[in-house]
């Protein structure tokens, strides 16, 4: 199975800063069809997750320009630009080049 | 708008069976991969299980394989997790989730969740 490790584990940050999440897997997430199957989800406080960004760098639908997904092969990043207090949560990093989907363990933000 | 709902949750004794569902609407739920995916109590996501949009094809994680079955009833637009042999770490929220596409791995709408607690 693909490990997907996230770091920090949590972090808090004053609003209107930057804040960035660090994703690293056991293996490369690029796939022989040229996309990278990295993906990042929020999980607010109460709620059920939702998706932020789609291989690697793309913005779902209806996601502020203030998150931006970086990163190829094994090491990726999230950042937010300046972080807003709906931006709370947990956020998840998941790969689907291979079964089983697997995602880290997850990085807490919190609003200073 | 999409909606989907879970329902079927509920405390169950180890060893114990379970069947969740999950309504679909909002989408044809027959073009779509359809998942599982759980969260144990303060705990991160673990995938469960996948299957395709017409059904012909079902994958499983290694801690649930053998003992849950994924399915789908595309004309009641219909999402199903039966669950057997239960076990204490089996206790967790359940998502039901819509792939974006065949099997992306982009979970575009999810359930508010369903939750199991496997306990004597």
């Amino acid at each position: 199975d693909i490990v997907m490790t996230q770091t920090p584990l949590s972090l808090s940050v004053t609003p209107g800063q930057p804040a960035s999440i660090s994703c690293k897997s056991s293996q490369s997430l690029l796939h022989s069809d040229g996309k990278t199957y990295l993906y990042w989800y929020l999980q607010k406080p109460g709620q059920s997750p939702q998706v932020l960004i789609y291989e690697v760098s793309n913005r779902f639908s209806g996601v502020p320009d203030r998150f931006s997904g970086s990163g190829s092969g094994t090491d990726f990043t999230l950042k937010i630009s300046r972080v807003e207090a709906e931006d709370v949560g947990i956020y998840y990093c998941m790969q689907s080049i291979q079964l089983p989907l697997t995602f880290g363990g997850g990085t807490k933000v919190e609003i200073k | 708008q999409v909606q989907l709902v879970e329902s079927g949750g509920g405390v169950v004794q180890p060893g114990g069976s379970l069947r969740l569902s999950c309504a679909a609407s909002g989408f044809t739920f027959t073009y779509y991969g359809m998942h599982w995916v759980r969260q144990a109590p303060g705990k991160g996501l673990e995938w469960v299980a996948f299957i395709r949009y017409d059904g012909s094809n079902k994958y499983y994680a290694d801690s649930v394989k053998g003992r849950f079955t994924i399915s789908r009833d595309n004309s009641k637009n219909t999402l199903y997790l039966q669950m057997s042999s239960l076990r204490a770490e089996d206790t967790a929220v359940y998502y039901c989730a819509k792939d974006w596409g065949l099997l992306t791995g982009l979970f575009d709408y999810w359930g508010q969740g369903t939750l199991v607690t496997v306990s004597s």
